[in-house]
């Protein structure tokens, strides 16, 4: 079946970077947007930004503009989301999710939690 | 960017009775290529969102149909005709614009 497996929680330091993957399955990866969505502790959904694997292209949300990166891997059918200079306001579940005219297909989330 | 407010931002409903949610978008939501692509998600407690509704009025596979879509422009409503209990959690609208996308801040549906 259609599914996004994300890798496990993280903690890191402040100023520290954080790369979490998202691997999809049961469809065609390269044909579909991937899009980063993410939601600090008790707080609504912020969009980060989004890539088209089959070629690579990315566009990003001003606010992380300069701080994020993401990057695919169409051999094992993965994206990546990395996340620089991380501060305790980055404290969030970071979601992967599959853009078919809506977000329809989304990843189990990754807890990274941003302390000293 | 484009701004989406939704109302209320809570919604205590009664088992079996209908729950209505707004979402008013900043500016007109239709895409250049006459697409209107304004979706609803549900998130319960402790899951990852889940797709209701995509392009104002369409149900994804799977969602009953005691839920439904309306509206245009830049105002639009989420409806669940008879609320049950599993439907508690968080609603989101959200919108992709021109390589724009954004959510609305979350309406929590609970239980009277």
């Amino acid at each position: 079946q259609v599914q996004l497996v994300q890798s496990g929680a993280e903690v890191k330091k402040p100023g520290a970077s954080v790369k979490v993957s998202c691997k999809a399955s049961g469809y065609a990866f390269s044909s579909y947007y991937m899009h980063w969505v993410r939601q600090a502790p008790g707080q609504g959904l912020e969009w980060m930004g989004m890539i088209y694997p089959s070629v690579g292209s990315t566009t990003y949300s001003q606010k992380f503009q300069g701080r994020v990166t993401m990057t695919r891997d169409t051999s094992t059918s993965t994206v990546y989301m990395e996340l620089s200079s991380l501060s305790s306001e980055d404290t969030a579940v970071y979601y992967c999710a599959r853009d078919s005219q809506a977000f329809d297909i989304w990843g189990q989330g990754t807890m990274v939690t941003v302390s000293s | 960017d484009i701004v989406m407010t939704q109302t209320p931002l809570s919604s205590p409903v009664t088992l079996g009775q209908p729950a209505s949610i707004s979402c008013r978008s900043s500016q007109s939501l239709v895409h250049s290529d006459g697409n209107t692509y304004l979706s609803w998600l549900q998130q319960r407690p402790g899951q990852p969102p889940r797709l209701l509704i995509y392009k104002i009025s369409n149900r994804f596979s799977g969602v009953p149909d005691r839920f439904s879509g309306s509206g245009a422009g830049t105002d639009f409503t989420l409806k669940i005709s008879r609320v049950e209990a599993e439907d508690v959690g968080v609603y989101y609208c959200m919108q992709a614009t021109q390589f724009t996308w954004s959510f609305g801040q979350g309406t929590k549906v609970e239980i009277k």
